[in-house]
């Protein structure tokens, strides 16, 4: 069973570019969530994909965007960066909207991103 | 709105002693809360989850937890610390309406003094 992959695993960027980050999730999981996680903090909700639809979001500003294709993957795009942006980006799945029948998320080892 | 509060952003416990991570949480609903655990440069692994049931919920690597309702507390415990156990731990809640998502703490690092 493959667990959730996420890429790149780290990446630069200077301030006013656009990132760009992908997430597979767990084979057999619809649901992929994402989380911002700042140096010293606990990780923030951004958003949740299901069936290829935003299925909630967290207090994160339009700039930050996603995706979901048919196979469940996901993408998660952040316009204008900022330096606060700095921080590692989580991609958690599950089965079924929500957390499905287990109440559990299965996290990647995330996306180290740096705003210069 | 949900909240958790982790006491202690750093705990070390020389190995073989209990190890007490301590959360309290705020919730207007039921919730349902989760400690997960952090090693360096990896993501998150859940050690355990209260849904319903039986308030004493035991977990991976010998942890167990408490949900006391009324002190809306979650602590983690384990009897015996092991070297292993360093990382960082992280409470969080999440109410059992939507199920959408996690409310996390800021963490706890714990260190395991040989």
């Amino acid at each position: 069973e493959t667990g959730v992959t996420q890429s790149p695993t780290h990446l630069i960027k200077t301030r006013g570019q656009q990132v760009t980050l992908r997430c597979s999730s767990q084979s057999g999981h619809n649901t992929v969530s994402w989380y911002q996680q700042a140096l010293g903090q606990g990780p923030q909700f951004i958003f949740q994909y299901y069936r290829e639809e935003e299925n909630g979001r967290g207090n994160f500003p339009p700039r930050f965007s996603g995706l979901q294709f048919p196979n469940y993957s996901s993408e998660l795009n952040v316009n204008a960066l900022e330096l606060d942006d700095s921080a590692l980006y989580l991609c958690a799945s599950s089965p079924g909207g929500g957390f499905g029948h287990t109440g559990e998320l299965f996290f990647g080892e995330g996306s180290r991103l740096t705003v210069l | 709105a949900q909240s958790v509060t982790q006491l202690g952003s750093h705990v070390s416990v020389s190995e073989g002693a209990l190890v007490l991570l301590r959360c309290n949480y705020s919730s207007s609903v039921p919730p349902y809360l989760f400690w997960y655990v952090q090693y360096p440069n990896q993501g998150l692994q859940l050690l355990l989850k209260y849904t319903t049931g039986a308030t004493l919920v035991k977990g991976i690597n010998g942890f167990e937890a408490e949900f006391k309702k009324s002190e809306t507390s979650f602590h983690l415990t384990k009897p015996s610390a092991h070297m292993s156990d360093a990382a960082e731990y992280f409470c969080a809640v999440s109410d059992q309406g939507s199920a959408r998502q996690l409310t996390f703490g800021s963490g706890t690092q714990l260190t395991v003094l040989p």
